[in-house]
């Protein structure tokens, strides 16, 4: 199966200015997840999505980002305006609800952002 | 909140050594995953952990669960090259909502 499709690979911006992230899922993935991962840290959850709807987004920078999972498919992730400290990668992963509990995370080849 | 803290932070071993990282969590867990991140990648799923006191191997790799389940380790036998990455142990609190939080990761470099 295809993997989880993330865009762009890489994206150098200057403080202030505002960015958006794309992810697709793996086909059949009821929730989708949206991860910070500073250098040499470890992934830190922004939000997570089941279908459409937003299951937990405690730990998401409601002032700047925003995130949306519009028909239950692929989300977007946006920043703005954005600080020096969000350069990160920003990881997706989806899993699926059907096959319970055997089955971890397949997560994107991230969104690197530097924030100049 | 939720606290998952690993240790080491970092490990150099010489090849054919013997590695293991521990896993604690602040809070009682109802399952755990490992992932290994390669340099430059991003985190791919190893395994889950359910039981209490389960442990599971996957060839070189040994994974146990606490009795607690408030800790875990990962242990690989005779370390290769190709085990070089960080590795990190994904905890949830609760069943079902398949949320996890990510240890802080060991970072394991094998000397040829």
């Amino acid at each position: 199966e295809a993997g989880v499709a993330q865009s762009p690979r890489y994206k150098i911006i200057e403080k202030r200015q505002s960015v958006a992230f794309w992810c697709n899922p793996i086909s059949g993935h009821a929730t989708l997840y949206w991860y910070q991962q500073i250098l040499g840290q470890g992934p830190k959850l922004l939000i997570q999505f089941q279908n459409n709807g937003v299951v937990d987004d405690s730990q998401l920078p409601k002032d700047r980002f925003s995130a949306e999972r519009l028909k239950g498919v692929d989300s977007t992730l946006k920043i703005q305006p954005a600080k020096l400290e969000d350069s990160a990668v920003y990881l997706c992963a989806s899993s699926s609800l059907r096959v319970g509990l055997n089955y971890g995370y397949t997560f994107g080849s991230g969104t690197r952002l530097t924030v100049v | 909140g939720q606290q998952v803290m690993q240790i080491p932070q970092y490990q150099h071993v010489q090849e054919g050594e013997d590695f293991t990282t521990y896993c604690n969590s602040s809070t009682t867990l109802s399952n755990i995953q490992w992932y290994k991140q390669r340099p430059g990648g991003h985190p791919v799923f190893l395994i889950q952990l359910v039981k209490s006191g389960e442990v599971k191997k996957q060839k070189r790799l040994t994974f146990q669960f606490g009795e607690a389940k408030k800790n875990s380790s990962l242990h690989i036998t005779a370390t290769q090259t190709t085990d070089v990455g960080t590795y990190f142990c994904a905890g949830s609190k609760t069943s079902g909502t398949y949320k996890y939080i990510f240890g802080t990761g060991t970072r394991l470099k094998v000397l040829a």
